[in-house]
């Protein structure tokens, strides 16, 4: 299996801009979750999907911020408009709860700078 | 609120000693696990303890959980520098796969 994959890997933008994380799952995951890792905040959880719900955003920053998981093999993070502060690494995960407690397995992240 | 703490937060130690990390974290789970993210990189899997006394090893790494004491322990035996990296234990306290993430552990290896 390929892993989690995330795109663009790095990103650039304006402050002002709209910014768009993309995230494919591992086939067959029924979980899917949005981190932001900084250094001042640590590993953050944004919010997280079971079978292409939302369950919990309440670790999404304001109303500047979005999610979206439109089938079982995509979703986005959206950011408008963006600002510096914004400025982190945003990981994407997913999981397959077969049993008690599962593994969440990661991608290799969204490097995302505002100016 | 759920707190995860770990320590030490910074860990400089030599090749061929042993140290453990410590995570604690304020309300009762038996769900907890260990990830380890090298810079740069993602967090990649390392262990995952279900139940009170569950011991798991890999290599130079033992993990453990007490779930009364709410304490984890990673314990490093006879570190080698590719063990160098930042380790994150993290806690499922309400089993609804919502993980909380301590602070996380930077270990250097010293040759």
């Amino acid at each position: 299996d390929a892993g989690v994959i995330q795109s663009p890997r790095h990103e650039v933008t304006e402050m002002g801009q709209e910014v768009t994380l993309r995230c494919k799952p591992i086939s067959g995951h029924d979980y899917l979750f949005w981190y932001r890792q900084t250094m001042m905040r640590g590993l953050e959880l944004l919010i997280y999907f079971n079978n292409n719900v939302p369950i919990d955003d309440s670790g999404m920053p304001e109303d500047r911020f979005s999610a979206k998981m439109p089938n079982a093999s995509f979703s986005t993070l959206k950011i408008q408009p963006s600002e510096p502060r914004d400025s982190a690494v945003y990981f994407c995960a997913s999981s397959l709860v077969y049993r008690l407690g599962s593994e969440q397995y990661f991608g290799p992240g969204t490097r995302l700078t505002v100016t | 609120e759920l707190k995860v703490e770990q320590n030490p937060l910074f860990l400089s130690m030599q090749e061929g000693k042993n140290y453990t990390i410590y995570c604690n974290y304020s309300t009762t789970s038996d769900r907890l696990y260990w990830y380890r993210q090298d810079p740069g990189k993602s967090l990649e899997s390392l262990f995952v303890l279900l139940s009170n006394g569950a011991v798991k090893q890999e290599g130079r790494l033992m993990a453990s959980l007490d779930t009364k004491a709410r304490l984890s322990t990673l314990h490093i035996t006879a570190a080698v520098h590719d063990l160098s990296a930042t380790y994150f234990c993290a806690v499922d306290a309400f089993g609804n796969e919502k993980l909380t993430f301590g602070t996380g552990t930077r270990l250097t290896i010293i040759p």
